[in-house]
């Protein structure tokens, strides 16, 4: 069965702080990753991934694929407290375009 | 502001009453997905649409879920009989081609 599977769950951190959050992923037919953020609303989106090794990036945020080893990671630099928030990774399969959900790492940013 | 716009925002019911939301999506995607998503969970797929067509609907939860898009454009999904574990956010998202999802505001339902 398609999995993913995000760590940590959560995450609490001082503001300025760097912080890496993991996804990993089994699933068939793999098409892309994505990178959402979630505060008390709908998901807003954050990047997408479909080629290993390149770094996408944004502002303090960056990311970057591995279809090798099957997974992603998130980075976060100079952390500040707008960036708390639920970080949802989603993998698209190819064979109907559905995204398969990972359960979100909570990060908390103290100031 | 995605451009997909969700109503109501939220729904509060008896537990066996009826209830339908509406999504509108971004005007030129053709393709509607809708999401449940309870607290502390990612989102879980329900169904989706590509233009009018209802190209998957086995993960609807129970026969109680349906889901229409009659034009191509807004799409219903109604759930009957409504039940207590229904309470739960409902996310609808749309996108075109090949681009990336983009998700409405969701409709947060309470049945008590």
């Amino acid at each position: 069965e398609d999995k993913v599977v995000q760590s940590p769950l959560s995450l609490v951190v001082h503001e300025g702080d760097t912080v890496t959050l993991n996804c990993s992923y089994e699933v068939t037919n793999f098409r892309s990753l994505l990178w959402y953020k979630q505060e008390k609303k709908a998901p807003t989106f954050l990047f997408m991934l479909t080629s290993s090794g390149i770094e996408k990036k944004s502002g303090r945020l960056s990311s970057i694929l591995d279809k090798k080893e099957l997974f992603s990671i998130l980075n976060i630099t100079a952390t500040q407290t707008g960036d708390s928030a639920v970080y949802l990774c989603a993998v698209e399969a190819d064979s109907n375009y559905q995204l398969i959900w990972g359960a979100g790492t909570k990060l908390i940013i103290k100031p | 502001d995605t451009g997909v716009s969700q109503d109501p925002r939220h729904k509060i019911t008896k537990r066996g009453q009826n209830v339908t939301f509406r999504c509108d999506p971004i005007s030129e995607h053709n393709r509607l997905y809708w999401y449940r998503q309870t607290l502390g969970q990612g989102p879980e797929f329900l169904t989706y649409f590509q233009n009018e067509a209802q190209l998957e609907k086995s993960r609807l939860l129970s026969d109680r879920f349906s889901a229409e898009r009659p034009k191509g454009s807004f799409s219903t999904l109604e759930i009957q009989r409504t039940e207590q574990g229904d309470s739960a956010m409902y996310l609808c998202a749309s996108r075109e081609g090949g681009e990336t999802q983009y998700f409405g505001p969701g409709t947060r339902l309470l049945v008590l």
